[in-house]
């Protein structure tokens, strides 16, 4: 148990609709990445934030979005959503940006 | 272009064996590496973490090395067991928000 949760585990959503997933860091970690991990291929990085402000950003369009809320929990969004975004969706805290991560169980999304 | 490369892409092997997994980055600067377990369908557990000076580092039956020079690390499983069945993922990190991910070795343990 690394004491990083994500919900929702699983769902299933259709072209074009949005989708917000959340998670909450382990205690004491002020630093949220987000990465979408693709069917056979590793996690690959979306963006970070570090005290409520975004950090850094991986090759991702503007559609993907995010929030860090004052207790270091986030929000992922994604609007307009494609069928290449279907994926696992995992979220990591750490403590300080470099930081070793600490992985959720990451939420399943896909996109029919 | 900051790579990690991990070999074999993989690999099945008898339950009770030994088995040694590839990693080689190209990540400049390099502040350090790390091996994960991930099992299927489920976020990425931390096995070991190395920085630039150590060269072994052991966790129960997972014993990770680092050769900084060559760029290269490797993960050992000893006696394996059925549960060691899962992806094993190098994760390099070149400093401020530089973590770049290899793609894993898909393990698999029969009996």
């Amino acid at each position: 148990e690394t004491g990083v949760t994500q919900s929702p585990t699983h769902l299933i959503k259709t072209r074009g609709q949005q989708v917000t997933l959340r998670c909450s860091s382990q205690s004491g970690h002020n630093t949220v990445s987000w990465y979408q991990q693709a069917l056979g291929q590793g996690p690959q990085f979306i963006f970070q934030y570090y005290r409520e402000e975004e950090n850094g950003r991986g090759n991702f369009p503007p559609r993907f979005s995010g929030l860090q809320f004052p207790n270091y929990s986030s929000e992922l969004n994604v609007n307009a959503l494609e069928l290449d975004d279907s994926a696992l969706y995992l979220c990591a805290s750490s403590f300080m940006v470099t930081g070793e991560l600490f992985f959720g169980e990451g939420s399943r999304l896909t996109v029919l | 272009k900051n790579q990690v490369e991990q070999s074999p892409q993989s690999l099945i092997i008898l339950e009770g064996k030994n088995c040694t997994l590839q990693c080689n980055y190209t990540v400049s600067p390099f502040s350090n590496l790390r091996w994960y377990k991930q099992d299927t369908g489920r976020g990425p557990v931390s096995l070991t973490i190395m920085t630039f000076s150590e060269n072994t580092k052991s966790n129960g039956r997972y014993t990770a090395t680092l050769d900084a020079d060559t760029k290269q690390s490797s993960l050992h499983i000893t006696a394996s067991q059925l549960s060691d069945s899962a992806s094993y993922i190098c994760v390099v990190s070149g400093g401020y928000q530089k973590v770049t991910f290899g793609i894993g070795t898909k393990l698999q343990v029969i009996p």
